[in-house]
């Protein structure tokens, strides 16, 4: 089982919808979680991070966390076609440095 | 300008060439990364650096050489480059504040070995 899961996608969603993304991972120390957003041929960029169960809004972007389920998403709402790209997840596990990624789900914005 | 920049932005070399790839941050962040990205895997951690003088391995470090001797700068070297290290690299810096782990990344570095 991979640490970090994700659907590849594409995930492909009109103009003005909710895109939901979700991230599965194993580790149950894990306490940070992050994602970040990769345009083709660009770096990531982080756009949120969570560290408590719940849910955090940043814009239109709100990321979930479920501990307990060992599951984090993000919704972005009102999608915008430049809202098109590779959502990557990012996990940390306590006590260590290393933040492990998965391999990120592909985001298509239908205008 | 501020943040963090790679050099070069694209190489290509030989197989059993010597390739050095740079990193330069201007936050004065205490941890520095090293991933590749490879279609299919995703990111993979080759080495890190918590402060000046102290690096670790990551996941993937063999092949690879790096080296901190100042904070702002986190070279990595392929010491005989191999077609198998044809990939996007990519450098990454945080802060050093207990409990927080954002890291931020460069523009990468597209290396192709032939």
């Amino acid at each position: 089982q991979k640490e970090v899961e994700q659907n590849s996608g594409p995930l492909s969603v009109p103009e003005g919808a909710i895109a939901s993304l979700n991230c599965t991972y194993s580790d149950r120390v894990s306490q940070s979680f992050f994602w970040y957003r990769q345009y083709s041929g660009k770096s990531p960029e982080l756009i949120m991070s969570i560290y408590s169960n719940g849910d955090k809004e940043d814009g239109r972007f709100t990321a979930q966390l479920n501990k307990a389920s060992q599951y984090v998403s993000l919704l972005i709402r009102d999608s915008q076609p430049s809202d098109s790209a590779t959502y990557l997840c990012a996990v940390n596990s306590g006590g260590y440095q290393k933040v492990t990624f998965g391999t990120g789900t592909k985001l298509q914005v239908i205008p | 300008d501020a943040g963090i920049t790679q050099s070069p932005r694209y190489k290509i070399t030989e197989t059993g060439r010597q390739v050095t790839l740079m990193c330069h941050q201007t936050w004065s962040h205490s941890y520095m990364f090293w991933y590749r990205q490879d279609l299919g895997h995703g990111l993979r951690l080759i080495y890190y650096s918590a402060a000046a003088d102290i690096t670790d391995k990551g996941e993937v470090p063999d092949g690879y050489v790096v080296s901190r001797s100042k904070t702002e700068n986190f070279p990595l070297t392929l010491e005989s480059a191999t077609r198998s290290q044809t990939s996007v690299y990519f450098c990454a810096s945080r802060g050093g504040l207990a409990g927080t782990y954002e890291q931020y990344f460069g523009p990468g570095t597209r290396l192709t070995v032939t």
